[in-house]
């Protein structure tokens, strides 16, 4: 499989605990994407990185919440000390020069 | 601030009726707008795009400046149409992040 992938697919943890969620894009698309989606909403965008570079981060990223992207390849988002409130759907997705964006199947996070 | 409005949560049809999803946004700028589509227990997907002008599984889209709308269109819909639909759009294209709007559920009854 070509496409997108993310890991986990489901986590459920406990209020205060650290999570990280790690996707892998297609191989050669230089733009990642990280967004969140909670029931009744449309996904909302969080990150973005081209390259490596860490280039855009929406208000909605709080200091909680930290994401890299390494080489340029893989990323990782990191929640500290999760709170009730983080439950969501974490998406990723990624992209080349194009606006075209593939998104993997999604991370559930359930904070307990 | 609210950029891509969606008025129905849910919009059901019978089978071979005509569908229309409402799309209208809010941006002073140039947007690209776009439809993405999730299947149940699939990924969310692109389905359309308006700079394509393209007819995509027999849907279609035209932006309309003037009105700021970006209508999904459907003349006969099937069953297999079922689906979450999400109206999106891009503000700045150099970075390319995604706006959605809080999507539509088509419900196609046979």
């Amino acid at each position: 499989d070509t496409g997108v992938s993310q890991d986990p697919r489901h986590k459920i943890t406990k209020r205060g605990q650290n999570v990280t969620f790690r996707c892998d894009p297609i191989s050669e698309h230089n733009r990642l994407y990280w967004y969140r989606q909670t029931l009744g909403q449309g996904p909302e965008f969080l990150t973005y990185f081209q390259n490596e570079a860490q280039l855009e981060k929406s208000r909605l990223l709080s200091d909680r919440f930290s994401a890299e992207r390494p080489k340029g390849s893989f990323s990782t988002l990191e929640i500290q000390r999760t709170e009730q409130g983080d439950s969501a759907m974490y998406l990723c997705a990624s992209s080349s020069q194009g606006p075209e964006q593939y998104f993997g199947p999604g991370t559930r996070l359930t904070v307990t | 601030a609210q950029r891509v409005t969606q008025p129905e949560k849910l919009l059901s049809v019978f089978k071979g009726a005509p569908v229309e999803l409402k799309c209208n946004y809010s941006y002073s700028g140039s947007p690209e707008l776009f439809w993405y589509v999730q299947y149940s227990r699939q990924r969310l997907q692109l389905l359309l795009r308006h700079i394509s002008r393209e007819s995509i599984k027999g849907f279609t889209a035209d932006l309309n400046k003037g009105e700021t709308s970006f209508h999904l269109k459907k003349p006969f819909a099937q069953e297999e149409d079922s689906a979450m639909y999400y109206c999106a759009l891009i503000m700045n294209r150099s970075q390319g992040n995604l706006i959605f709007g809080k999507g539509t559920k088509l419900s196609v009854k046979p």
